[in-house]
């Protein structure tokens, strides 16, 4: 039983706002949405988290609709180095585990 | 740099081996945490801790052990290594300071059990 979909895989052209889209119909009000990439087979990275406003930092900015269903992880100026496995994580605010799931690959091309 | 750690990188050894894959932290984080990933597969929790003296069995049944004994290290054992237990180990911990208990991940191990 999944919290959230993400598409499987996505391409974006080099330079240009990669926007990853995440369906989370049944997050609950307790409940963060938490964003993660893996580039290659390193460790995942963390990106940025919200709970109920939009959120942005040095990486990315994360959109979280107003009825919370669903999120949008934005790459303003996506590079060759963002080719990575995001993640689109929920973890209630008293649960700490995390739970990866497959993600969406991102392919950014030249 | 990095503030988790993680060793050895990379490990070849034989069947029946006893192994510990080491991990140690700086940040001071008490919530510490194994995955096992096998190439191209998501990430399976199979231990975590959230502080000394306790460990919990994560999502994925696993074989291996853990032990919390201080904050900064949270090692993993495999008392017998078979090939099934082939892949690799990540590490990760969390704290207050890291984007309301974000993971901070090593670049963990990667085991091959001939």
């Amino acid at each position: 039983d999944a919290k959230t979909t993400q598409p499987p895989s996505m391409d974006c052209a080099e330079g240009r706002a990669a926007n990853l889209p995440c369906n989370h119909s049944t997050i609950s009000g307790n409940e963060y949405v938490y964003w993660y990439r893996q580039i290659h087979s390193q460790g995942p990275q963390y990106i940025i988290h919200g709970l109920k406003n939009n959120e942005t930092n040095e990486m990315a900015s994360l959109i979280i609709t107003e009825d919370r269903k669903s999120s949008t992880l934005i790459l303003p100026h996506a590079t060759l180095r963002d080719t990575a496995v995001y993640y689109c994580i929920v973890r209630p605010r008293d649960d700490y585990k995390l739970s990866f799931g497959a993600g969406t690959t991102v392919t950014v091309r030249a | 740099e990095a503030d988790i750690y993680q060793t050895p990188r990379y490990l070849v050894i034989g069947t029946g081996k006893k192994i510990t894959l080491e991990c140690s932290q700086t940040m001071g984080h008490d919530k510490m945490y194994w995955y096992q990933q096998d190439p191209g597969m998501e990430l399976h929790l199979i231990h975590y801790s959230y502080g000394v003296n306790s460990t919990e069995k994560g999502d994925l049944s696993s074989e291996s052990t853990v032990s919390r004994i201080r904050t900064e290290h949270f090692p993993l054992t495999l008392e017998s290594a078979r090939p099934s237990h082939t892949s690799q180990y990540l590490c990760a911990s969390s704290g207050k300071s890291t984007g309301n208990y974000g993971y901070t991940f090593g670049s963990g191990t990667r085991l091959t059990v001939v």
